[in-house]
């Protein structure tokens, strides 16, 4: 079975500052990994995927992610928060089972 | 064309109505997939049809009845529907490989938020 661990639920930031979410996933092999933004009452937009090759994986909007095998992680980055960031994330993964699984999400507050 | 549309935006319903979700797709994904999010929550899996056959079904209540009438559309038929079924439904669409091999991005629809009242 394949399943997604964001350990925080709630991160806050000031804007300006770095960021990291943290996502752990549990598969048996290497998965196919993903992260989402969603902002209030809207659907999900893709920041960037992972499925092979170069472990660190560039998205849009500046975010960055890196695939880390031996920590079963698979972290989003980015260097410097715009308020307009602030919204929900949710890592996902799509194993064998052909289909996304998502973590629970992590609620990203940017202070002026 | 690299959009999920679904329509409406916003519903809403009385437990005595039938209404339908629809999903649209242009990109020539076989795969598609109905999500259920409730506040605060991630998207949870209903459905999935690859090559316009139901493949999974999540335990959901026969109230939802899921229909692929072509490899571009998506429909959700609801009836008799309770207040703890407003959500946000989402549509997602992914190229769906037979051997379960490649790569497979999934674009989702913005939702339509369902009210049961």
């Amino acid at each position: 079975a394949q399943s997604v661990t964001q350990p925080d639920i709630h991160i806050t930031v000031s804007e300006g500052a770095s960021l990291e979410l943290r996502c752990n996933y549990s598969y048996g092999a290497t998965p196919y990994l993903f992260w989402y933004v969603q902002s209030p009452g809207q659907g999900l937009q893709l920041l960037l995927k992972y499925f092979s090759g170069d472990t660190l994986v560039q998205g849009i909007k500046g975010f960055e992610a890196e695939f880390k095998r031996s920590q079963s992680s698979f972290n989003l980055r980015k260097p410097s928060v715009h308020w307009s960031d602030a919204a929900e994330y949710f890592c996902a993964v799509d194993g064998s089972a052909r289909q996304l699984t998502f973590g629970s999400g992590t609620q990203l507050t940017v202070l002026p | 064309d690299t959009e999920v549309t679904q329509t409406p935006k916003h519903l809403v319903m009385g437990m005595t109505n039938k209404k339908s979700l629809k999903c649209e797709q242009h990109m020539g994904h076989r795969a598609m997939y109905w999500y259920k999010q409730k506040a605060k929550k991630p998207p949870e899996l209903m459905f999935v049809y690859s090559y316009e056959k139901l493949s999974i079904n999540e335990s959901v209540p026969s109230r939802f009845s899921p229909e692929c009438p072509n490899s571009s559309l998506l429909n959700l038929h609801l009836h008799a529907l309770q207040p703890e079924d407003s959500a946000l439904y989402l549509c997602a669409s992914s190229q769906d490989h037979p051997l379960g091999s490649g790569s497979r991005g999934y674009t989702f629809g913005s939702g339509t938020r369902l009210t049961v009242v």
